[in-house]
């Protein structure tokens, strides 16, 4: 299995560029989150899913957009990039049915100019 | 809503040296979590609290619930310079209308660096 996979590793946006990260995993996991980890800050819930078609609000889902359409994918989007959305962006899957174990992809950094 | 309060920040120690870290929060927690983030790469769970006063090891770490669920402790015995990351503490962060308890709230984070 190839765990959770985030694409792309890194990304430089202009204020007011869109885009969206790519989220897969292969464990069958219906649970899968999206948090946003800035310096010395944790991590913050942005968005999650507790199965295909069903999204809710995280921590801080201002300036973001999900969907998910399939099991396996949770594709984050940003509309209108803003330097606040600077940070390291990190999905995340588990089982969901208990507080359980979360596992997480490599990350992708971000960065808006 | 609910906050962990990690401490140190950050720790600054000598290969071979043990190490202390603990989270608070200001609510009862039934579970705590342990993650290890390393540099460039996401958390990874090292080890999961269940109940109050439990004690798990992992290799050369052993966690504890604490008695008052408010509390969790970590300690890493004789560090190596692997050990370098950030190590996370994480709770659930409330009940869903189903009953289940997935959402987790993390604390900041302890940086550890080891000094070969």
């Amino acid at each position: 299995n190839a765990g959770v996979t985030q694409t792309p590793k890194f990304r430089i946006l202009k204020i007011g560029q869109s885009m969206t990260l790519q989220c897969t995993q292969d464990m069958n996991h219906n649970y899968m989150y999206w948090y946003r980890q800035d310096p010395g800050m944790g991590l913050k819930l942005i968005y999650y899913s507790v199965g295909a078609g069903i999204t809710d609000k995280g921590e801080v889902p201002n300036g973001y957009n999900v969907s998910r359409s399939t099991t396996e994918d949770f594709p984050l989007r940003l509309e209108l990039a803003a330097p606040s959305q600077t940070s390291v962006y990190f999905c995340a899957s588990s089982y969901g049915t208990h507080v359980d174990t979360q596992y997480f992809g490599p990350g992708t950094r971000l960065t808006v100019l | 809503g609910q906050q962990l309060n990690q401490s140190p920040q950050s720790m600054f120690i000598q290969e071979g040296e043990d190490v202390s870290m603990n989270c608070t929060s200001s609510s009862i927690f039934n579970t705590w979590l342990w993650y290890k983030q390393d540099p460039g790469e996401g958390p990874v769970l090292l080890i999961a609290l269940y109940k109050a006063g439990e004690l798990t090891s992992n290799g050369r770490l052993t966690a504890q619930f604490g008695i008052t669920r408010k509390d969790s402790f970590l300690n890493i015995s004789a560090s190596i310079p692997s050990d370098v990351g950030i190590y996370f503490c994480a709770g659930p962060s409330g009940m869903n209308s189903g009953g289940s308890n997935y959402k987790l709230t993390f604390g900041k984070g302890t940086l550890l660096t080891v000094n070969p």
